[in-house]
Formats: C-alpha cells, sequence, structure tokens
C-alpha cells in the first residue's frame, strides 16, 4: 500500500547550518510526485518544492532542494543555511498517477532552529 | 505565485448551528480543489475531493450530509458544517489544485460551543 514515512518527529538546528528532513515513500506506480510543504504555527500550508519520478535531476527552489533517490525510495528535503523563520512543521506528500491528484501525507517533522 | 484565500480564518459557533467556509483561488482558475481536517499535532486528514460542476467525493468515514461541499465556479468552493456540535472542533484547510500541485488556504479554525 501506498505510504509517507517521516521518522524525526522533531528536529533541532542551530541557525545557518544546513538541516535535511527525511521522507521514505512506498509506491508500485512508475509516474508519481513527490511534495513538500512547510507549515508554520499560523497553519497555512505552504508549498516548497516537487520532484516528479521521472525528472532526472533533483529539483531545487531558492534555499530549498530535494534530494531524490528513486531505488531507495527516498525524498529528502535540504535546506541550506537554516534561518530562524524556518521553524515549523514540515510535511511529505506523495501523488500517485490517476489518483485524482490526491495526496498521500506523512506525519510531518517539527523542525525548530536554535539562534 | 498561486494564492488561494479562505474565509473566515476563525469562526466560534453554537451547538447546533450552521458554519459556511469559504476557498477561492484567486489567480487561477482550479478544476479540482480538496478539503481537510487537521487535528492537533497531526497530519492532513482528506474529507473530500471536488470538482467543479460536479458533487464532491467524499472519503470513507466522512459524512456527506453533514459536511455540504459546493463547488460552483472554477475558483470558489464551500464547505458547510450543518448543525455543528463540539467533536466538530477543529482545524479546516482547502486547497486548490493547478497542474500537479495543491496550493493551500491559510485554514479556518472551527470552534463549536
Amino acid at each position: 500500500a501506498q505510504k509517507i514515512t517521516q521518522t524525526q518527529p522533531g528536529m533541532f538546528v542551530q541557525e545557518k547550518e544546513a538541516v535535511t528532513l527525511d521522507c521514505t515513500y512506498d509506491t508500485s506506480d512508475q509516474s508519481y510526485g513527490l511534495f513538500w510543504y512547510k507549515q508554520p504555527s499560523s497553519g497555512e500550508m505552504i508549498f516548497l518544492i516537487y520532484q516528479g519520478s521521472y525528472d532526472e535531476q533533483n529539483a531545487t527552489e531558492g534555499r530549498y532542494s530535494l534530494n531524490f533517490q528513486k531505488a531507495r525510495k527516498s525524498a529528502n528535503l535540504v535546506i541550506s543555511a537554516s534561518q530562524l523563520g524556518d521553524s515549523a512543521m514540515y510535511f511529505c506528500a506523495m501523488r500517485e498517477g490517476g489518483s485524482n491528484y490526491q495526496l498521500i501525507w506523512g506525519a510531518g517533522t517539527k523542525l525548530i532552529i536554535k539562534p | 505565485g498561486a494564492v488561494v484565500s479562505q474565509h473566515p480564518s476563525r469562526v466560534i459557533c453554537k451547538s447546533g448551528t450552521s458554519v459556511k467556509i469559504e476557498c477561492r483561488s484567486l489567480d487561477f482558475q482550479a478544476t479540482t480543489m480538496f478539503w481537510y481536517r487537521q487535528f492537533p499535532k497531526q497530519s492532513l486528514m482528506l474529507m473530500a475531493t471536488s470538482n467543479e460542476g460536479s458533487k464532491a467525493t467524499y472519503e470513507q468515514g466522512v459524512e456527506k450530509d453533514k459536511f455540504l461541499i459546493n463547488h460552483a465556479s472554477l475558483t470558489l468552493s464551500t464547505l458547510t458544517v450543518t448543525s455543528a456540535h463540539p467533536e466538530d472542533s477543529s482545524f479546516y484547510i482547502c486547497s486548490a489544485r493547478i497542474f500537479d500541485t495543491q496550493y493551500f488556504g491559510p485554514g479556518t479554525r472551527l470552534t463549536v460551543l
């Protein structure tokens, strides 16, 4: 069955350090998409980055990059030069092909950036 | 970027009343909108998928008569919680899809007294 696993319930990182948030997925589909969202304490879900299963290059968006390792079924989010404003919940999600674009969600990782 | 608004952001109501939540895509047309519920410290739980001009598809366990969804246009979907009870208190968040990506509204915190 399709599944998203985020094994880190919480992380503390020193400001300006890079941080990697883990995400592994399970699917039998060849076509799928992987997403990362940020949810600050205000509650809004902010789209960060997307990786398609056929994309050969790792996706990057500013300080965010997605370390996509297809054989290992992992899609880790890397945040470079972390900032205090990066403190939030981070969710990994997956869309399978033909799923009416519904997302399967991980449990989330609470990231706290220390000054 | 794609902007989704959601109103109201916060509502407190008495038990037995109905509450309507609006979700609008402001700068794009969304064929599909989604409604989620989120309990504290948990991930999102999909309630229903809404396609413009057709009936919403509800997830198993979601009462369609309690949570009425209308998707009247490509930019507006509404969720009405009918005869709300304290157990309906929660954070409700909508999203609108463009291509592969869902963009979310800021959410509505519903408190039923």
